[in-house]
Formats: structure tokens, sequence, C-alpha cells
């Protein structure tokens, strides 16, 4: 069974750039989550999605934050502008459902210059 | 200031050694994972505890939930390179479906 897919592994951007990344989940998982992982922390919760419909997105920075997941499938998570303080590695997750064991993916590392 | 706190921060042992990670937090967990991270890659979950003194072993790894459901102890025994990574505890709090997750404690098994 594939895992979590993210593209790009790695990206760089000077500070007001904008930049996306990209999350395939594991097939049939209705649950999909956003991580923010600064070096030396543990993952923090931007955003989680129940199919197509956000359920809790409390900690994502809506300025300069947005996420979606149109078909219920694949999502994509956007910071525009980009600050330095969002260098960070940004982890994608999958549950069957809410609850459920949520599996990982390897993650963007993030580079803000 | 976070919710889950992980001690040490950081563990550099030899070997065969034995050596025990907490986590701790003044709140209550309905339920509390413990996951393991390497580098370049997402955490990878090795246990959930759920109910209050409940051991878990998962071949030389103990896991504790505390009584009260507040903390939270691995213990490795006989410690390989092969376990060098992030280890981090999260839990879900007060019955909500938001996984916190603690600072992770960071383990280095020389040969």
């Amino acid at each position: 069974e594939a895992g979590v897919a993210q593209s790009p592994r790695y990206k760089i951007i000077e500070k007001r750039q904008s930049v996306a990344f990209w999350c395939n989940p594991i097939s049939g998982h209705a649950t999909l989550y956003w991580y923010q992982q600064i070096l030396g922390q543990g993952p923090k919760l931007l955003i989680q999605f129940q199919n197509n419909g956000v359920v809790d997105d409390s900690q994502l920075p809506k300025d300069r934050f947005s996420a979606e997941r149109l078909k219920g499938v694949d999502s994509t998570l956007k910071i525009q502008p980009a600050k330095l303080e969002d260098s960070a590695v940004y982890l994608c997750a999958s549950s069957l459902r809410d609850g459920y064991e949520q599996y990982f993916g390897p993650g963007t590392r993030l580079t803000v210059t | 200031t976070q919710l889950l706190e992980q001690s040490p921060q950081f563990l550099s042992i030899q070997e065969g050694e034995n050596l025990t990670v907490y986590c701790n937090s003044s709140s209550v967990f309905s339920s509390l994972q413990w996951y393991r991270q390497e580098p370049g890659e997402g955490p990878v979950l090795l246990v959930t505890v759920v109910t209050g003194g409940e051991v878990k072993k998962l071949k030389r790894l103990t896991f504790q939930f505390g009584d009260a459901r507040k903390d939270s102890s691995l213990h490795i025994t006989a410690a390989q390179p092969g376990d060098t990574g992030l280890y981090l505890c999260a839990g879900f709090y007060n019955a909500g479906n938001m996984l916190t997750f603690g600072g992770g404690t960071r383990l280095m098994v020389k040969p």
C-alpha cells in the first residue's frame, strides 16, 4: 500500500514570496492533516480536513496560510507571503477517519531566507 | 508553553544501555501516543495507551500511562543504534480530536 506522498521535498524561497505544498493521502483515507514542525519542536496541527470539509483550522495563520482539499483527495497548502519564521518542515498526514491512526508523509522542508 | 513536556530533550548513550524518557502534562489526556521520527521522515506511530496505569510492551520498548492519565514514560532495554531517532509523545486532550505533540526527546545510541 502506497504511503502519504508529499512534494516538493525541499523548497528555498525569499521572504515575501509565495509557496505551495502538495499532499496525496493514502487511498480511501477520509481525514487529512497538515502539521508544521519547527526545528527542535514537535509537530503542530495547522488544519484538519474530513473529506473536503474543514474540521479544525484554529491554529492556521489565516492572514498568510491557506489550504484546500477540493475533491476530498489531494490537498495543497499555500503560504503567501512567507516570513522567516515560516521556515519549518510541513508534514501531511492521513487517517481512515477522524480519531484513527495517522500516517505521516516525509514532509516538505521549507527554508525562508 | 507546551501542553506536553518531554524530558530529557537530548540523550546520548552507548549500545546496550537502558534508558527512560518521560512525557508530562498538567492536563488529563483521553489517550496518549508515542511516535518515532527519523531524519527526513515523518513520525511513525509506536503505540497508543488509553487506560490509566496501562503498560504496553513492544519488543525492547515498554510504555506506561500514568494512573491519572497526565503522564507517560517510554523505557528502552539494551538500546541499539537502530533505536536512534526523535521520540515524540502526543495526546488527545479532553476527548477532543486534535492531536497535541510534545517537543520530543532526541536519542542517539552509539555503537
